[in-house]
């Protein structure tokens, strides 16, 4: 079974941090995604990645940045966090190619006090 | 740019009812639709991915189809239990863009 594990559940930061959200996946898949989630908008896509050190932006790029130095791991990293950014962050995966299955891990849910 | 929409947003009913869940998106030009399930404060599970050519997908006691030219999909889900209780996704996958867009999901209670 595809695993996508991402490295804290829970996570509380004060403001100005920076935060690092760590996503790793153990199927050797090429495409990487980072999606927020909150309540009436639904989830929507922050960054993805279709291979190493590639990366394009989502619909919300603003205020994050990404960094994919292995295939396996794809880091979602917030340079100065504020309080907008308290929300579900949902790592997936799949294979390259638009035919194939997209795997999500677990959820971290960031609060930003 | 693609929009999917879900209705109903929520729906309760009791054990045993077989249920349709709707899917419904703006940009035919799509690869593949995905269904998934989520359960309060998890991640996603995927149930069924439906590739553009196909018409339907099986998964034990979910069936979901798909019409292209029409931008729907329907999540049939037969015998309902209260371990179904959820909010499930759909999401596509346009050929405008190498990235999944959501509906913003139906949340279901199944009452014993």
């Amino acid at each position: 079974d595809v695993k996508v594990t991402q490295s804290s559940r829970y996570l509380v930061k004060r403001t100005g941090e920076k935060v690092f959200l760590e996503c790793v996946q153990d199927m050797d898949h090429e495409n990487m995604f980072w999606y927020r989630q909150d309540p009436g908008l639904g989830l929507r896509l922050i960054y993805f990645s279709y291979d190493v050190k590639m990366k394009e932006k989502g619909d919300i790029p603003e205020g994050y940045s990404v960094s994919r130095e292995k295939k396996e791991r794809f880091s979602l990293i917030l340079e100065s966090a504020s309080t907008n950014q308290t929300s579900m962050y949902l790592c997936a995966s799949s294979l390259a190619g638009a035919l194939t299955e997209a795997f999500f891990g677990q959820g971290t849910r960031l609060t930003v006090v | 740019k693609q929009e999917v929409t879900q209705i109903p947003a929520a729906l309760s009913v009791p054990e045993g009812e077989n249920l349709v869940l709707n899917c419904s998106f703006t940009d035919s030009a799509i690869y593949n639709l995905q269904w998934f399930r989520q359960d309060p404060g998890k991640g996603l599970t995927s149930l069924l991915l439906i590739q553009s050519s196909q018409r339907e997908q099986t998964s034990g006691r979910l069936n979901a189809s798909l019409d292209k030219s029409s931008g729907r999909s329907t999540l049939y889900i037969a015998a309902s239990q209260p371990g179904d209780s959820a909010t499930y996704l759909c999401a596509v996958f346009g050929n405008a863009g190498n990235m999944l867009t959501f509906g913003g999901g139906t949340r279901l209670m199944v009452k014993p």
